[in-house]
């Protein structure tokens, strides 16, 4: 159980454009996911707590308008990088939390992370 | 908020020998220190977690310490293989707070066994 997964896994865009992507927990239902993003050979930085039906709560130094966030079901958050810019590729990864107890609530777990590439 | 500090960057042991690697935080009300094994592209993989309530935790070759006193936490490989080379990190959380439990990552450590 708890597992965790991202769409698209892989995606180009063109500078300007935007992406999103999707985060699902697909046997529990998540009330509390979360953001990160990863550059190359440096470490996992939290972008934002996303909580079901209420707005998220961004890191220091996060645009909230550039990454929109939305959790919009227990079993699902999108993250939308709008107006994307060549600086804005990374690798991104959610996770969720199972706070229904069937599962560790203190364990996150992760989704497979999507490598975003913009032109 | 908390910082998490991790040590060394980079490690390099033979097959067979103990790798050790170290983690210090900042806050006190963190009570959940997981660390976790990634390979390149993938995901992090939670190898051994250990709650603010023990001191020590084994599973196998991989043991988990921590010192609340102290705020430092410590994972310890042992009879290390080829396997085993990874970047590993150190997280803290404050789960069950007004965080959410939130996870903050340590640096990294890039770590290489050679056969």
């Amino acid at each position: 159980g708890a597992v965790v997964s991202q769409h698209p896994s892989r995606v180009i865009c063109k500078s300007g454009t935007s992406v999103k992507i999707e985060c699902r927990s697909l046997d529990f239902q998540a009330t509390t996911m979360f953001w990160y993003r990863q550059f190359p050979k440096q470490s996992l930085m939290l972008m934002a707590t996303s909580n079901e039906g209420s707005k998220a709560t961004y890191e220091q130094g996060v645009e909230k308008d550039k990454f929109l966030i939305n959790h919009a079901s227990l079993t699902l958050s999108t993250l939308t990088v709008t107006s994307a810019h060549p600086e804005d590729s990374s690798f991104y990864i959610c996770s969720a939390r199972d706070n229904t107890g069937r599962n560790s609530v203190y364990e996150q777990y992760f989704g497979p992370g999507t490598r975003l590439t913009v032109t | 908020g908390e910082n998490v500090e991790q040590h060394p960057s980079t490690l390099s042991v033979q097959e067979g020998d103990s790798a050790v690697i170290k983690c210090t935080y900042s806050d006190s009300a963190s009570n959940y220190f997981p660390w976790y094994k990634q390979e390149l592209g993938k995901r992090p993989q939670l190898i051994i977690d250990i709650r603010s309530n023990v001191g020590e935790k084994k599973d196998q070759r991989i043991a988990v310490t921590l010192n609340k006193t102290a705020k430092h936490f410590s994972l310890h490989i042992t009879e290390t293989q080829p396997e085993d080379s990874a970047v590993y990190f150190c997280a803290a959380s404050d789960a069950g707070g007004t965080s959410y439990g939130k996870l903050t990552f340590g640096q990294g450590t890039i770590l290489t066994v050679h056969p």
